[in-house]
């Protein structure tokens, strides 16, 4: 089955870097994502990585893939307090965004 | 709209009763989805629309639950007698679904919280 896990909470200093982790179970998920949901707000797509590559670097974002581990990460360079929020890991075989969701990672951000 | 538009951002209802939560995707967009979010916990899938058909309703918990899309732009979420526990943010979200290569990102609405009392 599909199951999707991270750790509940996180707490860095402004301008320290924060890394995310997360592991997944589904061998066939084609495509991993990121997604930030502050209070009171929607989902928004960080970023994504494609099941066949290793890293992806989005300015401050760095997404490592260990497929063979199914473990992914997230880490936010420079983290400011802006970042604070919600992050959910998630998964999908492809097709359409039947996407399997994380419980999140709740980041807090210390100025 | 410029986004997912769903309403009422709130919905406080009595056990039992009928509820309807309306979702305004992003227009164009052809694929529509609905998630729940309960306290604490990721969305998990609904059901998925490609136009005005529902191509994946395997996530939708029970037949209390059904949804419509009749003319492949907005979608209504329906909960019949609904229960205490029903009581969670539904999202709905879409996209511009493509047959083949990556998929397009899903927008997210800011969701409709129901509370069940």
């Amino acid at each position: 089955g599909e199951d999707v896990e991270q750790s509940l909470f996180l707490s860095v200093r402004e301008g320290d870097s924060s890394v995310i982790n997360c592991t997944y179970t589904d061998s066939s998920s084609t495509y991993l994502y990121w997604y930030k949901q502050e209070p009171g707000a929607g989902l928004q797509l960080l970023t994504y990585i494609f099941s066949n590559m290793d890293m992806k670097q989005d300015q401050r974002l760095t997404v490592l893939l260990n497929k063979k581990d199914k473990h992914l990460s997230l880490r936010i360079a420079d983290t400011q307090t802006g970042d604070s929020a919600i992050y959910f890991c998630a998964e999908n075989a492809g097709g359409y965004q039947k996407v399997t969701f994380g419980i999140g990672t709740k980041l807090q951000v210390i100025p | 709209g410029a986004g997912v538009s769903q309403t009422p951002s709130n919905k406080v209802t009595e056990k039992g009763k009928y509820v309807e939560l309306r979702c305004d995707p992003i227009s164009g967009h052809t694929a529509l989805y609905w998630y729940r979010q309960s306290l604490g916990q990721g969305p998990e899938f609904l059901i998925y629309f490609q136009g005005t058909g529902a191509a994946d309703d395997s996530g939708l918990p029970n037949d209390r639950f059904f949804a419509v899309r009749p003319e492949g732009s907005v979608s209504t979420l329906k909960i019949q007698r609904t229960e205490r526990g029903d009581s969670a943010v539904y999202l709905c979200a879409s996209s511009s679904y493509r047959e083949q290569g990556p998929n397009t990102e899903a927008f997210f609405g800011q969701g409709t919280r129901l509370t069940v009392v």
